[in-house]
């Protein structure tokens, strides 16, 4: 099954504004957009960003994510050593009936 | 506050077969679709399967189709993945997810002789 398409990895320096992108089709994130998690190094992933680009409770404002046709993005704003982790998009795809991920983006904050 | 607990990971040989559990607390499995996604290690994250709300419907990526199945117990607030002829490719850490804002600790399949 395909998957979605994001850049490998990411480099920005401390308190800079990190921009991730994730691009799919018609059937999957510009059918009902992605939703964008954050995982460290051991542990599971975290959802950072609803499908309707909401935050979920506890999540800081510095991360807000936006959908323009088949393509997501996320922004975090003013980085901090803690943002450095992978990132993975993901949105359900209505052809496939499958949740179809990207191959994350790994976020190195210097 | 909501808790996805899955068991059942373990070494197995080629061929052999485990079934992995997940259980909830703080959530209802009724009515919502779960969902199984693993992770190799140092890969990224691959949707395995899914049941819809019901348990009416099953879903799988083609790597697993005829070799894992999905099913759930509503009354005992548990989804289940049989797997059954694994192969070295499926060595993983096995997540219980909605994806949409829940996910286990992960349960770990090491398929190995």
């Amino acid at each position: 099954q395909a998957g979605l398409t994001q850049p490998p990895s990411v480099s920005k320096g401390l308190r800079q504004t990190a921009t991730l992108t994730c691009t799919g089709h018609s059937t999957n994130v510009g059918n009902q957009g992605a939703l964008w998690l954050q995982q460290n190094q051991g542990h599971p992933p975290k959802v950072l960003s609803f499908r309707n680009n909401d935050r979920p409770s506890g999540i800081s404002e510095r991360i807000s994510a936006a959908t323009s046709g088949s393509t997501a993005s996320l922004t975090i704003n003013g980085l901090q050593p803690e943002d450095e982790a992978d990132y993975y998009c993901s949105a359900w795809d209505m052809s496939l009936n499958a949740w179809v991920f990207g191959g994350g983006t790994k976020l190195t904050v210097l | 506050e909501v808790q996805l607990v899955e068991s059942g990971g373990s070494l197995v040989q080629p061929g052999g077969s485990l079934r992995l559990s997940c259980t909830a607390s703080g959530l209802t499995f009724s009515g919502r679709w779960m969902h199984w996604v693993r992770q190799a290690p140092g890969k990224g994250l691959e949707w395995v399967s899914g049941i819809n709300s019901d348990g009416s419907g099953t879903f799988y990526a083609d790597s697993v189709k005829g070799r894992l199945t999905i099913s759930k117990d509503d009354a005992k607030n548990t989804v289940f993945l049989q797997m059954n002829s694994l192969r070295g490719e499926d060595t993983a850490v096995y997540y219980c997810t909605d994806v949409d804002a829940y996910w286990g600790q992960g349960a770990l399949v090491t398929v190995s002789s």
